[in-house]
């Protein structure tokens, strides 16, 4: 089973509207990071979140890490074409091996 | 520019037909590490190199095999391929290991075993 639980599966959203994938480990992270991949491609960082509380942002899209840093949510703010893609929560489980979510798709309809 | 290199990007093999995947990086990271990707199961970590010379077995390394002779390069190598090691593969650098720091990708390797 996976380490890191990525909900939901797959998104679709109205062009304009938010949304918000979570990623959740059984384990405390260490550091969580957010990558996003267009299909078959790589992968682009995105965000790394390391403190309990932690809030970050770019442009549109901002991530936060729970106090128990077992949790993190990524939103996207006024969705765009752009944001389509599939978006992948990393975690650092503290012996030199990362574990990755199987990833959130998201596609954005005009 | 800095990037993570993979060749080839696209490759068709037959079972049993010993094969490398190169991976280079020019942003001198010391951390380097393999992964597949196949749906449903996200990436998951075949080998990871601390440094030169130094690398050890990620969650599935089972059919590969990896070496770490100089700092910018780290290829996979599949000596007998089968058709389950069909999947799209990324190489990945860092200046350490991923939770400090951003990890680079490379734009991946689809390879089919026939």
């Amino acid at each position: 089973s996976q380490e890191l639980e990525q909900s939901p599966q797959s998104l679709i959203v109205q062009e304009g509207k938010n949304l918000t994938i979570n990623c959740t480990s059984s384990k405390t992270l260490y550091g969580l990071y957010w990558y996003k991949q267009k299909y078959g491609e790589g992968l682009i960082f995105l965000m790394m979140l390391q403190k309990g509380g932690e809030e970050k942002s770019h442009e549109k899209i901002t991530a936060k890490l729970d106090e128990k840093k077992q949790q993190s949510s990524l939103h996207i703010t006024a969705s765009q074409p752009s944001h389509a893609g599939i978006y992948l929560c990393g975690a650092d489980r503290g012996d030199y091996k990362l574990s990755f979510g199987a990833g959130t798709t998201v596609t954005v309809r005009a | 520019e800095a990037q993570v290199t993979q060749n080839p990007r696209y490759l068709i093999t037959v079972t049993g037909k010993k094969l490398t995947v190169t991976c280079s990086q020019n942003m001198n990271h010391e951390y380097m590490s393999w992964y597949r990707q196949d749906p449903g199961l996200g990436l998951r970590q075949i080998y990871y190199s601390m440094n030169v010379e130094v690398t050890d077995k990620g969650d599935v390394p089972e059919g590969y095999k990896v070496s770490r002779k100089e700092k910018r390069n780290f290829p996979l190598i599949l000596e007998s391929p089968s058709p389950n090691q069909t999947s799209l593969y990324f190489c990945a650098s860092s200046w350490d290991r991923g939770g400090n720091t951003e990890a680079f990708f490379g734009q991946g390797t689809r390879l089919t075993v026939v």
